[in-house]
Formats: C-alpha cells, sequence, structure tokens
C-alpha cells in the first residue's frame, strides 16, 4: 500500500489567495483527519470524517477554511482567503476505526502564505 | 474529552545514554495508548501501542513503554540512544468512556529528544 498521499508537499502562496490540499487515505479506512502542526501551537485537529461525512469540524478555525471528501479516496482541505497566519504543516491520517486503532499520517503539506 | 500531558518539550541526551519521556493521560473507564515518532520534514509514525494485557510494551527501533495505571501514565524508554533518534515524539491517547463509545485519538504537546554524540 502506498500508505496516505498528499499533495503538494510544498505550497507557497500569496496572502489572498485559494490555496487547496489534497489527501488520499489508505484504502479500506473509514475515518480521515486533517491536523496543523506549527511550532506555537502543536498539533492540531481540524476535521474528521468518517464514510465520507464530517464527525467533528470544531477544530477548524474559522469560516476561510472548509473540507470536503467526496468519496472514500479523496479529500481536500480548502483555505479561501489565506492569510499569513496560515503557515503551518496540514497533516492528513487515516485510520480503519476509533479507539484501538492507531492512524497513518501522511507526509504532509507545508504551505508557507506570504 | 482526553488529555494527555508531555512533561517535557526538550530532552538532549549524549549517545549511548538511557533516555525515558514521560506521558500522563486523563483517566478514562478504559484507554489505549500510542507513542508516535516525527522525524524532521515527516509526519509521525506509530512506534508502540498499548490496548491490553502485559503493561510492558515494545515498538520499534528499541523503544519500550510501560502502562501504568495508577499513576495513568505511559512513559516511553530506551536504555542506549542513537544519533538517528534525534526526533520529536507524540504520545496519545484514545479513550472508551462508560457508554463503550470508542473515541478519537489525542496528542501531547510532543518532546523533541536531541540526542548528541
Amino acid at each position: 500500500d502506498a500508505g496516505v498521499i498528499q499533495s503538494p508537499r510544498h505550497e507557497v502562496t500569496e496572502m489572498g489567495q485559494e490555496v487547496t490540499l489534497r489527501c488520499k487515505p489508505i484504502s479500506g479506512h473509514d475515518y480521515l483527519f486533517w491536523y496543523r502542526q506549527t511550532m506555537m501551537r502543536g498539533l492540531e485537529l481540524l476535521i474528521y470524517f468518517n464514510n465520507n461525512v464530517p464527525i467533528d469540524d470544531s477544530g477548524m478555525p474559522e469560516d476561510r477554511f472548509s473540507a470536503k471528501m467526496p468519496n472514500a479516496s479523496f479529500s481536500t482541505l480548502k483555505i479561501q482567503p489565506s492569510e499569513p497566519r496560515d503557515s503551518a504543516v496540514y497533516f492528513c491520517a487515516s485510520s480503519i476505526g476509533l479507539g484501538p486503532y492507531g492512524y497513518t499520517f501522511g507526509s504532509g503539506t507545508r504551505l508557507t502564505v506570504v | 474529552a482526553q488529555s494527555v500531558t508531555q512533561l517535557d518539550s526538550q530532552v538532549p541526551v549524549f549517545e549511548e545514554a538511557p533516555v525515558e519521556l514521560r506521558c500522563n493521560y486523563s483517566s478514562s473507564v478504559s484507554v489505549y495508548l500510542f507513542w508516535y515518532v516525527q522525524y524532521p520534514n515527516q509526519g509521525l509514525q506509530l512506534l508502540l501501542k498499548y490496548l491490553s494485557g502485559s503493561t510492558l510494551v515494545k515498538g520499534i527501533n528499541g523503544f519500550e513503554a510501560e502502562f501504568n495505571k495508577s499513576q495513568t501514565s505511559f512513559h516511553l524508554r530506551k536504555p542506549s540512544v542513537h544519533i538517528s533518534d534525534t526526533a520529536e515524539y507524540f504520545c496519545a491517547v484514545s479513550g472508551v468512556d462508560r457508554g463503550s463509545t470508542l473515541g478519537r485519538l489525542y496528542f501531547g504537546r510532543g518532546t523533541q529528544l536531541t540526542v548528541w554524540p
């Protein structure tokens, strides 16, 4: 299995532009998670899906952030408009289930907003 | 919601010395405990996990962790570290409440382990 695949690995954009981050979870994993990692705040859960349905989006910072999962093999995290404070590493992870099942993380997307 | 406390944000140690990274969690009816490792510019990788049974759990790269229910701790140890162990280590917990509902993972803030030659 190729693992969780994220694209792009790096993204540099100007403030005000729209940014779309992409994730392909492991086949058969029913849960998908989006995390943001910064030095100041550590690892933050933004949103997670179960069977393509958003379960908890309480970590989404504000309305500028949106996430979708149109099918079991693809998810996007969109920031519109982007701001410099959105600069971070964004991780996608997937899992067979909650509880005793660990998560498999992607390699992340490093976003820089200038 | 669960909470996880990693008591040390940074742990410097010399090569071949033993190391312990500390983790405490908020109690729950029952818990599943994990340690993840993150090497520079990479995602998190599972190091080891405790689900049930023996309280001493062995993982990859010579690491082990001990589950202590009375102290609500799950400390990570390695008897002799190598320079290649330099990374950030995250403790995570998933709880099961009285309704037998499985919970998502809650992560600690991480501990940066730096191994010096």
